[in-house]
């Protein structure tokens, strides 16, 4: 099992430029979420999904898009970026069954927007 | 709203050191509570949880208690190591929330050979 991958891992993008990060994972989990990491600020939700077809803001929405197309793919889209948005993503997945929502997340994608 | 507080960091220690990382918590049901662990370059990865109180959660020598009088799940680890160098974050999540965790502001962990 690859787990959760993100691509890509690297990218440069200059202000007003657009770009799609891709999510997949191979747990066969319902949900899916998008993050963004900040030096001294933690890890903040973007968007989330409880299943495919669905999509649902979370605590920094504004300035990005998301797609749940396939279970398996969380697309999150900067339509014009901002050097605002210059941050680490960090896609994760989890399951609703059990008790401990457990959270698997990827290695990760370093944006910078000039 | 749900809320997380650990440490503030950065923290060195020498290598063979006892570490505790404080967190504590807020949170208007019964919630999992967990820390992951995230090495440079890479994602978070779950260290340990506990899903309820009293539960003690414990990997790799590193273990946290669900203490649901103080609201807090401390990390201890009796002798640390060089690799135990990562950031640190505890977390909860309640189970009616679409598995959404909430986060503290992560500790980072240095230790010293």
């Amino acid at each position: 099992n690859a787990g959760v991958t993100q691509t890509p891992k690297f990218r440069v993008l200059k202000t007003g430029q657009s770009m799609t990060l891709l999510c997949a994972q191979d747990m066969n989990h319902e949900y899916m979420y998008w993050y963004r990491q900040d030096p001294g600020m933690g890890l903040r939700l973007i968007h989330y999904s409880v299943g495919e077809g669905t999509t649902a803001k979370g605590e920094v929405p504004d300035g990005y898009n998301v797609s749940r197309l396939k279970k398996q793919n969380f697309l999150l889209g900067l339509e014009s970026a901002a050097p605002s948005q210059t941050s680490v993503y960090f896609c994760a997945s989890s399951s609703p069954t059990g008790v401990s929502n457990t959270q698997y997340f990827g290695p990760g994608t370093r944006l910078t927007v000039l | 709203g749900d809320s997380v507080t650990q440490m503030e960091g950065p923290v060195t220690l020498s290598e063979e050191a006892f570490l505790t990382i404080n967190c504590t918590y807020t949170a208007t049901g019964y919630p999992s509570l967990f820390w992951y662990v995230q090495y440079p370059g890479e994602g978070l990865q779950l260290l340990l949880k506990a899903t309820k109180a009293d539960d003690k959660g414990s990997n790799k020598g590193f273990e946290a208690t669900y203490r649901k009088e103080t609201t807090s799940f401390h990390l201890e680890k009796g002798s640390v190591q060089v690799s135990d160098s990562a950031v640190y974050f505890c977390a909860l999540s309640e189970n009616t929330n679409a598995g959404k965790s909430t986060f503290g502001d992560g500790t980072t962990l240095t230790v010293k050979p």
